[in-house]
């Protein structure tokens, strides 16, 4: 059981370039989470996903877009990378809202 | 909004000692979970303990205990004979609790306490 996977692991872009984390979960969780963790810093909420087709905006949403088109996916896209999206990225999923949150094993990015 | 406060930017215990992790929260919610999380330099994000807050009883697993005042919005972390293994960053988190049909939220974590743990 691969639990919450999350591709890549690690990423380098320059100022100005698009990319997209893929975050994959196995465990049919309705609800997906994205957060960032920055140095001396606890983790942001980013986005959210309480079921297939909708996502809903955290904290910190700017510069960021999500999608959750299929149950089991949720992905983090930047259109225009900036330094100040250099941070760990964090995915996570439970079953309802109540519960536990299971993390991947997060993406560093870094963006220069 | 809710606010985590972790006070204790690093603990050092030696291997065997019981530490205990401060955490501190803000919330008008009356329904909540509290947790903590370790972080080990592997960077993986692992649950040590869960608190419902309206369980006036306090969560335990194993060498892991919490001590939870719900008045005084204060949620310690104890660990008792300490391991090598437990050297990690450790995050308190807040999370209200959803009404069905009410959306949900996401966790409002701590800065957190890098604990280092000495032979």
């Amino acid at each position: 059981n691969a639990g919450v996977t999350q591709t890549p692991k690690f990423r380098v872009l320059k100022t100005g370039q698009s990319m997209t984390l893929l975050c994959a979960q196995d465990m049919n969780h309705e609800y997906m989470y994205w957060y960032r963790q920055d140095p001396g810093m606890g983790l942001r909420l980013i986005h959210y996903s309480v079921g297939e087709g909708t996502t809903a905006k955290g904290e910190v949403p700017d510069g960021y877009n999500v999608s959750r088109l299929k149950k089991q996916n949720f992905l983090l896209g930047l259109e225009s990378a900036a330094p100040s999206q250099t941070s760990v990225y964090f995915c996570a999923s439970t079953h309802d809202g109540k519960n536990i949150q299971y993390f991947g094993a997060g993406t560093r990015l870094s963006v220069l | 909004a809710q606010t985590v406060t972790q006070s204790q930017p690093e603990m050092s215990v030696q291997e065997a000692e019981t530490v205990t992790l401060s955490c501190t929260y803000d919330t008008s919610e009356n329904n909540y979970y509290l947790f903590w999380y370790k972080q080990p330099p592997s960077r993986q994000m692992i649950l040590v303990i869960r608190q419902e807050a309206y369980k006036q009883q306090n969560a335990t697993e194993n060498r892991f205990s919490v001590n939870f005042q719900k008045a005084a919005k204060s949620f310690s972390l104890k660990i008792s004979d300490s391991q090598l293994g437990d050297t990690a960053m450790y995050f308190c988190a807040f999370m209200k609790h959803v009404y069905s049909g009410g959306g949900a939220d996401g966790l409002t974590f701590g800065k957190g306490t890098h604990l280092i743990i000495q032979p």
